[in-house]
């Protein structure tokens, strides 16, 4: 079946625009992560939705930064004002219920590069 | 709070000989440990996984890793590399209660003919 798919895989902007980032998650995964991962680290949690609603939005950096995902599948990644220190791999996971044992499937991830 | 160490940044084996990537975990409850692998511009995968069953973990493509609570490790082992094995790998740990993935800073594996 289809994965989970991220659009677009890349996006190059401006410092100080707005960014939208989509995340479809795989069919019937209730469960719907948000990480970021800069050059050279590893993913760094920011968002994570069950459901409709943002269970835990403890890694976003700051208010600049935020997520919804309307009907419980689709998510959008938002950022305002865009820093150069944005500049990073943004990906999308999802998984059956949510469980910590539950294995997360990542998409491809989009580049997002401020200049 | 939990943690990963991924011991070495890069390791490079010749094809055909073992492979060994280290990894030390920290935690204060029963974790879950999961190795991730990652190609040039793919998507992470889910290569193993551990979650307080059998201590040793077989998963795809040949790998395996174990867990050893006394040694608070999760080192992952493959018999013999394949050019294909060329990736970056991640230790990754969730714990108790915690959907947050919690991720090494990778080992980058190279293979060489």
């Amino acid at each position: 079946g289809a994965g989970v798919s991220q659009t677009p895989s890349n996006k190059v902007t401006e410092k100080g625009k707005y960014v939208e980032l989509r995340c479809d998650p795989i069919s019937g995964h209730t469960a719907l992560y948000w990480y970021r991962q800069s050059l050279g680290q590893g993913p760094e949690f920011l968002i994570y939705f069950q459901g409709t609603g943002a269970a835990d939005d403890s890694g976003l950096p700051n208010d600049r930064f935020f997520a919804v995902r309307p009907e419980g599948s689709v998510s959008t990644l938002k950022i305002q004002r865009t820093e150069r220190g944005d500049s990073a791999v943004y990906l999308c996971a999802s998984s059956l219920t949510g469980e910590p044992t539950d294995t997360q499937y990542f998409g491809p991830g989009t580049r997002l590069t401020v200049l | 709070a939990q943690s990963v160490t991924q011991l070495d940044s890069h390791v490079s084996v010749s094809e055909g000989t073992p492979v060994l990537l280290r990894c030390n975990y920290s935690s204060s409850y029963s974790p879950s440990l999961f190795w991730y692998v990652q190609h040039p511009n793919k998507g992470l995968q889910l290569l193993l996984k551990y979650t307080s069953a059998a201590t040793l973990v077989k998963g795809i493509n040949g790998f395996e890793a174990e867990f050893k609570k006394s040694e608070t490790s999760f080192h992952l082992t493959k018999p013999s590399a394949h050019m294909s094995d060329a990736a970056e790998y991640f230790c990754v740990i969730s714990g108790a209660g915690s959907y947050q993935l919690t991720f090494g800073k990778g080992t980058k594996l190279s293979v060489i003919p």
